[in-house]
């Protein structure tokens, strides 16, 4: 079974300055996806970013870009120029690529609790 | 339209009520979950509609019933909570389960439940 963990139970940083939440995971397959979700007070679940394992290049989306290294299995978010809108609870999320079985989970860690200061 | 709109936001009852949450999405997606999650915790799958069949219960107690009226509504039927299923109940759906685009969720705001 495929694990996720987040080691940082909670971070803060300053508006406008740079912040890396870590992930790392524990698979056998080859083939999977893994994602960033923030939810914010608001409680809605809000894809961030989305990795595919067989692509090298690191996916970026505006402000959050990873940092993927399939062979140590680290997945990071990095959040360049911080905005209080960024404060929230963040997830990281394992699913396998393939169809069948209990594929379709998807794996969660435990989450960050990002602080943003002014 | 990328929305998943769950009601009601907020839902207290007693342990005799019976009441239901409501989601609906028009992506015309095909697959629809249900999660629930506890306060600083990750969410937890609970069933997972593809065409508008279940294809997962994850072993859910039997006072939660879900119902996929058509591809657009899902429906989870609430009786005899505990007061330990206290959480907030969050939808999602996707393109489908396990073909392309399977793999991205689009989650709704969820509903708060407080069971007395």
């Amino acid at each position: 079974a495929q694990t996720v963990t987040q080691s940082q139970p909670e971070m803060s940083v300053q508006e406008a300055e740079t912040v890396t939440l870590s992930c790392t995971y524990d698979t056998s397959e080859s083939d999977y996806y893994l994602f960033w979700y923030k939810q914010p007070p608001s409680r809605q679940m809000i894809l961030v970013i989305r990795q595919e394992a067989y692509k090298q290049q690191n996916a970026t989306e505006n402000r959050f870009s990873v940092n993927f290294q399939k062979a140590a299995k680290s997945f990071s978010l990095k959040i360049s120029d911080s905005q209080l809108g960024d404060a929230a609870m963040y997830f990281c999320a394992y699913r396998s690529a393939w169809g069948g079985g209990s594929n379709y989970k998807l794996t969660f860690g435990k989450g960050t609790l990002l602080t943003v200061n002014p | 339209d990328t929305e998943v709109t769950q009601t009601p936001k907020h839902l207290v009852m007693g342990m005799t009520n019976k009441k239901s949450l409501k989601c609906e999405q028009h992506m015309g997606h095909r697959a629809m979950y249900w999660y629930k999650q506890k306060a600083k915790k990750p969410p937890e799958l609970m069933f997972v509609y593809s065409y508008e069949k279940l294809s997962i219960n994850e072993s859910v107690p039997s006072r939660f019933s879900p119902e996929c009226p058509n591809s657009s509504l899902l429906n989870l039927h609430l009786h005899a909570l505990q007061p330990e299923d206290s959480a907030l109940y969050l939808c999602a759906s996707s393109q489908d389960v396990w073909g392309a685009g399977g793999e991205k969720l689009f989650f709704g705001s969820g509903t708060q439940l407080s069971v007395l």
